[in-house]
């Protein structure tokens, strides 16, 4: 089936600071895979996306590389800002059947000051 | 319109009441989608449409949860006899081609007390 798996958080971290948030599928086909942020009392925007194995999606500082050999898209950002602090859900799309997203449970990043 | 709009954004409905939500996705975009997330959950796929035609309702979690897209664009999800389950985020998305990815609206808070 197809399923997304990401790390749990919530994730704490202060301004300036390295980050990572994990992410591996499984899939039936060849997924897309895509970021999406959900800031305070929003909705879900998309952040970035691959949609072929090596592809890097980049955006706002934030980088995924499609790994097909380990099945990830793990998130990063070399130095985090307070405006940063939002729910990452990690997610993908598989071209054939019903052509809808799945997403991960979310993980929850606070950046203080 | 410039991005996916969902009305009302709050409802609360006192449980065994009737609900519609809206969904007025980005003009011309074919598909459309229907998301449910409970709080601190990653959103469930409800149903699909590509234009007027429903093509996935799997995710619909009982036969009182409806949707129609009668002309192919606006769409309204329907919830008869509300329960207290069903109180969530209902998120609209639509989109060209899932190769692009989605565009989410601000979601409908549902409520039942």
């Amino acid at each position: 089936g197809n399923s997304v798996t990401q790390m749990e958080g919530p994730v704490t971290l202060s301004e300036e600071a390295f980050l990572t948030i994990n992410c591996t599928y499984t899939a039936t086909g060849y997924p897309s895979l895509f970021w999406y942020v959900q800031y305070p009392g929003e909705g879900l925007q998309l952040l970035l996306k691959a949609t072929k194995a090596d592809d890097k999606g980049s955006n706002k500082g934030f980088e995924a590389t499609y790994r097909k050999e380990t099945t990830s898209f793990h998130l990063e950002k070399g130095s985090v800002q307070v405006s940063d602090s939002a729910v990452y859900f990690c997610a993908l799309s598989v071209p054939l059947g019903a052509n809808n997203l799945f997403f991960g449970t979310g993980t929850r990043l606070t950046v203080i000051p | 319109g410039a991005g996916v709009s969902q009305s009302p954004r709050y409802k609360v409905a006192k449980r065994g009441q009737d609900v519609a939500l809206r969904c007025d996705p980005i003009s011309g975009h074919v598909s459309l989608f229907w998301y449910q997330q409970a709080l601190g959950q990653g959103p469930e796929f409800l149903t699909y449409f590509q234009n007027e035609a429903q093509l996935d309702k799997s995710g619909l979690p009982s036969d009182r949860f409806f949707a129609e897209r009668p002309e192919g664009s606006v769409s309204t999800l329907k919830i008869q006899r509300t329960q207290q389950e069903d109180s969530a985020v209902y998120l609209c998305a639509s989109s060209l081609l899932s190769f692009y990815g989605y565009t989410f609206g601000s979601g409908t808070r549902l409520t039942v007390v």
